[in-house]
């Protein structure tokens, strides 16, 4: 019933390294496919998100890289910090059923200085 | 602007008893998500309501749990009797569905359960 695949489940990267994060989905309806950061005892906050009409999206240090015909897309971290240890999640909705959200298992990104 | 409220924080209760959290979405949002985070199972929709309505409680997983929207800024979550695998962490968010594109949805702080 998994509709939203996520790997790795776990991440160790050096400071300044680049992190990425890959997930694949099945369903060809889902039309926004967002990425959640979570830190320990806080609920999942938006970081970046894509639609399906573009192939990449920027924002500071994080990218997000869109193929739609390989119902794939990753998040890239440049220049990875201390501060963005954290888990990650992948997810994706549709407008056509209701914005109901699919999330991947998450990856645990650990940042070494 | 205040985000999505969540109480109680923290709930620790004994096998068999009710338990209710409550949830008030941003304000001006128009669907209200319930979700369950165990380390086992990842993130979990419950259910989920569309200008007050449930659309979809396939999520829920028995009939002890409940879920209510009396209005636009206000649901509840119920567990009656609760259980020991009912400890998890449980989580309110909110979006604007207007019918067009899909949207962000906001987490609340969350309600860590922990039932004895």
């Amino acid at each position: 019933q998994q509709q939203v695949k996520q790997s790795p489940q776990s991440l160790i990267v050096q400071k300044g390294g680049i992190s990425i994060i890959n997930c694949a989905y099945e369903n060809t309806a889902f039309d926004y496919f967002p990425w959640y950061q979570q830190f320990p005892g806080k609920g999942p906050a938006l970081l970046i998100a894509i639609r399906p009409d573009v192939s990449e999206k920027k924002e500071g240090r994080f990218t997000i890289s869109f193929n739609k015909s390989a119902k794939q897309f990753s998040l890239h971290i440049m220049d990875s910090q201390p501060g963005d240890s954290a888990t990650y999640f992948c997810a994706a909705s549709s407008s056509y059923n209701n914005n109901d959200m699919r999330f991947g298992a998450g990856t645990r990104l650990t940042v070494k200085p | 602007d205040a985000g999505v409220i969540q109480s109680p924080r923290h709930e620790v209760t004994e096998m068999g008893q009710e338990v209710t959290l409550r949830c008030k979405p941003i304000s001006g949002h128009n669907s209200l998500f319930w979700y369950r985070q165990t380390m086992m199972r990842g993130l979990e929709l419950l259910i989920y309501f569309n200008n007050n309505v449930p659309i979809d409680d396939s999520g829920m997983p028995e009939d002890r749990f409940s879920a209510k929207m009396p209005n636009a800024s206000f649901s509840t979550l119920k567990i009656q009797p609760s259980e020991p695998r009912d400890s998890a962490v449980y989580f309110c968010a909110s979006s604007l569905f207007s019918g067009g594109l899909a949207d962000t949805q906001y987490f609340g702080p969350g309600t860590r359960l922990t039932v004895l």
